[in-house]
């Protein structure tokens, strides 16, 4: 089964720190990656993606992730955050084989003054 | 700008008053999604369209359906919502199958 594992729940970090979230994916076949971003009672906002190519993908507001496949992860970094990151972190799969898009449960950034 | 809209942003029902939620996209996608995102969760993909196929999840209760009259419009419709419907519900729409998705700001429902 595929699936999206986001390892933490909750992050909390201060202004101007760097940061890291966490994805890992199961899958048996390739897969396309994203991070999304979710303002509270808004929509989800594509931060970044990876399709093929370059392992390190860069994204809107500062971020980057990089492509591991040997240990099966996506995560998102960002090396000074804002407190206007503070929001909801989904990362998601899309198998190449069909269009459905496997969520993680989210993480949620706050960014402490 | 293109974009994917939702209306209205905040909806108010009663339990088992029928309700609708609209969608309309302006980048000509072919692929229409809807998502309940209940609190602190992912969000939940209920169906899509593809062009004029419907593509119903498994596990998507029979109380949803959806409608799709073009390519711009996407509506969901819950025919008796229940109190464990409250939530938010997010439109995506994706150029064709195995592309990116992208999201509507989403409408959230109470269910009083």
């Amino acid at each position: 089964a595929q699936s999206v594992t986001q390892l933490d729940s909750q992050v909390p970090v201060f202004e101007e720190a760097p940061v890291e979230l966490r994805c890992n994916y199961s899958s048996s076949v390739s897969v396309y990656l994203f991070w999304y971003v979710q303002y509270p009672n808004q929509g989800l906002q594509l931060l970044l993606k990876y399709l093929s190519g370059s392992t390190l993908v860069k994204g809107i507001n500062g971020f980057e992730a990089e492509f591991n496949k040997s240990q099966t992860s996506f995560h998102l970094r960002k090396p000074s955050v804002h407190i206007s990151d503070t929001a909801e972190y989904f990362c998601a799969a899309l198998l190449n084989t069909g269009n459905q898009f496997y969520f993680g449960t989210g993480t949620s950034l706050t960014v402490i003054p | 700008d293109a974009m994917v809209i939702q209306n209205p942003r905040y909806q108010v029902t009663q339990f088992g008053k029928p309700v609708t939620l609209s969608c309309s996209q302006t980048l000509n996608h072919n692929v229409m999604y809807w998502y309940q995102q209940k609190s602190s969760q992912a969000p939940k993909l209920l169906f899509h369209y593809y062009d004029k196929d419907f593509n119903n999840e498994a596990d998507t209760p029979d109380n949803f359906q959806s409608r799709r009259p073009n390519t711009s419009f996407c509506f969901l419709d819950i025919r008796s919502p229940g109190l464990g419907d409250a939530a938010m519900y997010l439109c995506a729409t994706s150029r064709d199958q195995w592309e990116t998705q992208y999201f509507g700001p989403g409408t959230r429902l109470l269910v009083l």
